[in-house]
């Protein structure tokens, strides 16, 4: 049972536009939510979070919205940049502390000059 | 600051066969988890260290895996005998004590054939 979902395996952007990467959770204990970005051969890096408080976490060209009614969120980058093409993780957690981390399958963005 | 480190990078092996990984995390960093991510989904939690005791192993196939971080620093995750099915990334990460930010090393890729 996956208990977090990222349904789209793949997506194509170009260069300037915006990306959308979305993830749908089931589990209602979860209210920290992360997303990470892996490049090939290296581990996981730590891009942005939010708590189940808020609705809306900005940092840069990274912005996360979470709907709480929906069990959804979804990562907006803007503008897209050739060096975002990675494959992108959504994780939750139930707890802000030490609790452990419940990863989707990811999702791949390429972004195209 | 260095970051998680993780050795060997690769490893292949014939099932049945033995084989160990180590992990040092950050420097401070009292939280160390090991993840098994298999190609094609999200990386998934083995077991979660605070110092040298274990707060969760709930995942670990305890019949085959061990794991152990006996000085409180760095950690070795041992697979004995491998299965086919083990073919994996092994990831560990290390967090400060009460925080979500866990940060990863590059893993080890094991190939059982």
């Amino acid at each position: 049972d996956q208990q977090v979902k990222q349904n789209s395996p793949s997506l194509s952007v170009q260069e300037g536009r915006i990306s959308i990467l979305n993830c749908d959770y089931t589990n209602s204990m979860f209210d920290y939510f992360l997303w990470y970005k892996k490049y090939p051969a290296e581990g996981p890096t730590f891009l942005i979070s939010i708590s189940s408080i808020k609705d809306k976490n900005e940092d840069g060209r990274f912005t996360v919205f979470l709907n709480k009614s929906a069990k959804h969120l979804s990562l907006h980058i803007v503008p897209s940049q050739p060096g975002d093409s990675a494959v992108y993780f959504c994780a939750a957690s139930a707890g802000s502390g030490n609790t452990p981390l419940v990863f989707g399958k990811g999702t791949r963005l390429s972004v195209i000059a | 600051e260095a970051g998680v480190a993780q050795s060997p990078r690769y490893k292949i092996i014939e099932k049945r066969q033995s084989v160990a990984f180590w992990c040092n995390p950050i420097s401070g960093h009292a939280t160390l988890y090991w993840y098994q991510q298999i190609l094609g989904q999200g990386p998934k939690l083995l077991i979660q260290f605070q110092n040298n005791g274990v707060v969760d192993d709930s995942q670990l196939p305890k019949d085959r895996f061990s794991a152990e971080r006996l000085k409180g620093v760095d950690s070795t995750l041992k697979i004995q005998p491998a299965k086919l099915e083990d073919s994996a990334v092994y990831l560990c990460a290390s967090s400060l004590s009460g925080s979500s930010s866990q940060y990863f090393g590059a893993g080890t890729r094991l190939s059982v054939l």
